[in-house]
């Protein structure tokens, strides 16, 4: 079984200050992990992902992750917040080997004050 | 730029009308998602299709939802009748044929539909 936890509904930083977003998942198998951007009245979209290859992945817009299998978590983070960045953001989880139907957290809404 | 489409983006309807959305995978895609997202219960799977076949549609309620693909570039998605708590944004997603090595989606830009 499968499971993502998004450890903070909501994240407030100022513009140009680092961005942490926490996510921790579990799986039986071994996970891919992803996450995904939703800016308003819109789809969502891949922001980056993990599947076995580097445990630091960088993705769009400054955005990276790393996975850390000690921990079973995989943050994003980026260095210095744009107000485009205003978004939710949802990580997820699927199991290579395992049932592959993704798993998503219930998203962190990142605000960026000015 | 290969992209999901989903039909209509906005729908107003009232209680008890019959509600249809339609969504175009990208060409090639072989899976199919759709979910639900309200701000109470996040993003819900409602069902999802393999090679035009339905695999799992445990997350749909079965007395008024209904899922088919009619060919490899229609879903639909069917209410019926609706009812107020169905008012939520449903997203429709593909996926590619090696999904289970990627575990990648592509979404649409979701179906609102608010029900009176």
């Amino acid at each position: 079984a499968q499971s993502v936890t998004q450890l903070d509904s909501h994240v407030s930083v100022s513009e140009g200050t680092p961005v942490l977003l926490r996510c921790n998942y579990s799986s039986s198998y071994s996970p891919s992990l992803f996450w995904y951007v939703q800016h308003p009245n819109k789809g969502l979209q891949l922001l980056l992902k993990y599947t076995s290859a580097a445990t630091l992945v960088k993705g769009i817009n400054g955005f990276e992750a790393e996975f850390k299998k000690s921990e079973t978590s995989f943050h994003l983070t980026k260095p210095s917040a744009h107000m485009s960045d205003a978004a939710e953001y949802f990580c997820v989880v699927s199991e290579r080997g395992g049932s592959y139907i993704p798993t998503f957290g219930r998203g962190t809404s990142l605000i960026v004050h000015p | 730029d290969a992209r999901v489409t989903q039909t209509p983006r906005h729908k107003v309807t009232e209680m008890g009308q019959e509600v249809t959305m339609r969504c175009q995978p990208i060409l090639g895609h072989n899976t199919v998602f759709w979910y639900r997202q309200t701000m109470m219960q996040g993003l819900e799977l409602l069902a999802y299709f393999r090679n035009r076949a339905p695999l799992d549609d445990s997350g749909m309620p079965k007395d008024r939802f209904s899922a088919e693909m009619p060919d490899a570039t229609l879903a639909t998605l069917k209410i019926q009748p609706s009812e107020p708590r169905d008012s939520a944004v449903y997203f429709c997603a593909s996926g590619e044929p090696d999904i289970e090595s990627t575990g990648e989606l592509f979404f649409g830009e979701g179906s609102r539909l608010t029900v009176l």
